[in-house]
């Protein structure tokens, strides 16, 4: 069943904790992507990669890092030095990082501090 | 880059009645134009697309128009439904450069009223 899945679905993190978020795509994709999602903001783009080995900071990276070091995985970690991490988050894919293409997406997973 | 503007950002309409969705977009080298509908919860999927070499698009209940001149789209949906409620986002992509993806609006939360 090919697809994107990101986990876990729920995430509570203590405050000056770093947590990773994982996402992984067995559709052959070479573009993946990461964004946040807030009530009324929509979807802004955290951080994004074109190729395997490759990434590049979105609009908002501050306070995130990333890695992608296999085409099928683009982990997405958020460090302490973001201020306000309770989001939901959404992980995407497409065939490559022309924007003329379908971005799949997971299914997500809520982060909240507590 | 890109700025794509949505509206409304709350929409509610009887059951059975029509509704409509606009979106604008600033680069005119944009050439593809997604819909995604998001669940409350769940991840958000592709319900209709159109690229810049077509006006109009229609699938079943759904449709889009683009004017380029002008640099905007809209959804349209017919003979609203319950399930129809969701949040709907639309975005512009361009296949000459953009390497980060899609740029999406903020979204419209779509309600319909019984």
């Amino acid at each position: 069943d090919g697809g994107i899945t990101q986990s876990p679905k729920y995430l509570f993190r203590k405050e000056g904790q770093n947590v990773t978020l994982s996402c992984e795509q067995n559709l052959n994709h070479d573009a993946m992507y990461w964004y946040r999602q807030d009530p009324g903001q929509g979807l802004r783009l955290i951080y994004y990669s074109q190729i395997v080995n490759d990434f590049q900071k979105g609009d908002i990276a501050e306070g995130y890092s990333v890695s992608r070091e296999k085409k099928e995985s683009f982990p997405l970690t958020v460090t302490s030095a973001q201020k306000n991490p309770t989001a939901f988050y959404l992980c995407a894919s497409s065939i490559n990082y022309r924007g003329n293409t379908e971005a799949f997406f997971g299914q997500g997973t809520r982060l909240t501090v507590v | 880059g890109e700025n794509v503007e949505q509206h409304p950002s709350t929409l509610s309409v009887q059951e059975g009645d029509s509704a409509v969705i606009k979106c604008t977009y600033s680069d005119s080298a944009s050439n593809y134009f997604p819909w995604y509908k998001q669940e409350l919860g769940k991840r958000p999927q592709l319900i209709i697309d159109i690229r810049s070499n077509v006006g109009e698009k229609k699938d079943q209940r759904i449709a889009v128009t683009l004017n380029k001149t002008a640099k905007h789209f809209s959804l349209h949906i017919t003979e609203t439904q319950p399930e129809d409620s969701a949040v709907y986002f639309c975005a512009a992509g361009d296949s000459g450069g953009g390497a980060d993806g899609l740029t999406f609006g903020k979204g419209t939360h779509l309600i319909i009223q019984p």
